[in-house]
């Protein structure tokens, strides 16, 4: 199985500041990651696949990068409304496995 | 748009069964793949299983193996969990959760608001 490591498990940030979490994947897995958000009490939503292909809707703030083993969540500046819980998914083959999230808190 | 509509959960005591349905819209459901995924309270994401488009392929966590099993029927936009020999452990809020595409491996695009599994005595 491919277990997906995902770092900072919180952090606190100011609004209008830069955010970026890193997720690794224990195995090469090309471009095969997915990045959610989830607000508490809320399901999951799809930011970003394929590593850097942000979903329809998403704003431009966000972004993702890597390949491999090595990938980031970028948040260009933290928005009121960004302040949730970040998990990356890897695609690359079953079973599906998640990061154990990051939480974004307030500063 | 899409909607994934999630029912069937509940209280039920360790070793017992429950079915949960997820009714689809809003897309060409026999398009794609279907996935299961849960999420214990206060917990991460844990995906449980997927099916194929035609139901041919199904894939399960190691967790589940033999005691869940996953169908769909697509002329109803219909996916089911069925869940047997239930343990504590499986308490979770159960998510219905789209594919990306056709691809056994994907992403989730779309997600249903959950349905509450309880197991206890």
């Amino acid at each position: 199985d491919i277990q997906m490591t995902q770092s900072p498990s919180s952090v606190s940030a100011s609004v209008g500041d830069r955010v970026t979490i890193t997720c690794r994947a224990s195995q090469g897995i090309s471009t095969w990651l997915a990045w959610y958000q989830q607000k508490p009490g809320k399901a999951p939503k799809l930011l970003i696949y394929t590593a850097s292909t942000l979903q329809s809707g998403v704003p431009s703030r966000f972004s993702g990068s890597g390949s491999g083993t090595d990938f980031t969540l970028t948040i260009s500046s933290l928005q009121p409304e960004d302040f949730a819980t970040y998990y990356c998914q890897q695609a690359n083959s079953s079973p599906l496995t998640f990061g154990g999230g990051t939480k974004v808190e307030i500063k | 748009e899409v909607q994934l509509l999630e029912s069937g959960g509940g209280l039920v005591q360790p070793g017992g069964s429950l079915r949960l349905s997820c009714a689809a819209s809003g897309f060409t459901f026999s398009n794609y793949v279907m996935s299961w995924v849960r999420q214990a309270p206060g917990k991460g994401l844990e995906w449980v299983s997927v099916i194929s488009v035609t139901g041919g392929t199904i894939y399960y966590a190691d967790s589940v193996k033999g005691r869940f099993t996953i169908s769909r029927d697509n002329s109803r936009n219909t996916v089911y969990l069925q869940m047997n020999r239930l343990r504590g452990e499986d308490t979770a809020l159960y998510y219905c959760a789209k594919g990306g595409g056709a691809a056994m491996a994907n992403w989730f695009d779309s997600w249903g608001q959950g349905t509450l599994v309880t197991v206890s005595s």
